[in-house]
């Protein structure tokens, strides 16, 4: 089975910085990638989904890039309601795995 | 609007059983592809099965592979995981998950937790 990883497992930064969380499958899967945002107490809310596509309501600071093995999330300008961790997930086959996820705080 | 409400979850010995429910309702239930993603308390999101919108077609996580079975019933709207031979390691917040497109998740229920104990 494929599985996926992220870096880092963790971070900290400043209000306004900008975000950058790798995933990474170890095998290619294409752009069947999407990114989940999970609040503390909260459900997953997804973000984005074939790599780069934005899911309606999300704000435009979130963007997703790559393809085959590697792909990013980016936060271009950190808010204080984008503490959570993020995951992501592969989804070109079965078994639809999850990376380990990043948790993101604010410094 | 898309509604998930799981239902089923508690206390179970290691070794036993539950079924677990999910009903849904804001949307044509038999065009989705369903799944259940579980949460190990503290842990991250692990996703256990998927079953198609006909029902024709069931997907499993190796580590539930035989002991968990997912079906749904299009007529009630709602999608069932029966869990058999559970053990410690099954202890974890289900989550019922509407799909978006292929396997992505874009509705999730606010997740049943099942704790299995001695």
């Amino acid at each position: 089975d494929i599985q996926m990883t992220q870096s880092p497992s963790s971070l900290s930064a400043s209000v306004g910085d900008r975000v950058t969380i790798t995933c990474r499958a170890s095998q290619g899967i294409s752009s069947y990638l999407a990114w989940y945002q999970q609040k503390p107490g909260k459900v997953p809310k997804l973000l984005i989904h074939v790599a780069s596509t934005l899911q309606s309501g999300v704000p435009s600071r979130f963007s997703g890039s790559g393809s085959g093995t590697d792909f990013t999330l980016t936060i271009s300008s950190l808010q204080p309601e984008d503490v959570a961790t993020y995951y992501c997930q592969k989804y070109n086959t079965a078994p639809f795995t999850f990376g380990p996820g990043t948790k993101v705080d604010i410094q | 609007e898309v509604h998930l409400l799981e239902s089923g979850g508690g206390l179970v010995q290691p070794g036993g059983s539950l079924r677990l429910s999910c009903a849904a309702s804001g949307f044509t239930f038999s065009n989705y592809a369903m799944s259940w993603v579980r949460q190990a308390p503290g842990k991250g999101l692990e996703w256990v099965s998927g079953i198609s919108g006909s029902g024709s077609t069931t997907y499993y996580a190796d580590s539930v592979k035989g002991r968990f079975t997912i079906s749904r019933d299009n007529s009630k709207n709602t999608v069932f995981l029966q869990m058999n031979s559970l053990t410690v390691a099954d202890t974890a917040v289900y989550y019922c998950a509407k799909t978006y497109n292929d396997y992505v998740f874009d509705y999730w229920g606010q997740g049943t937790l099942v704790t299995v104990s001695s």
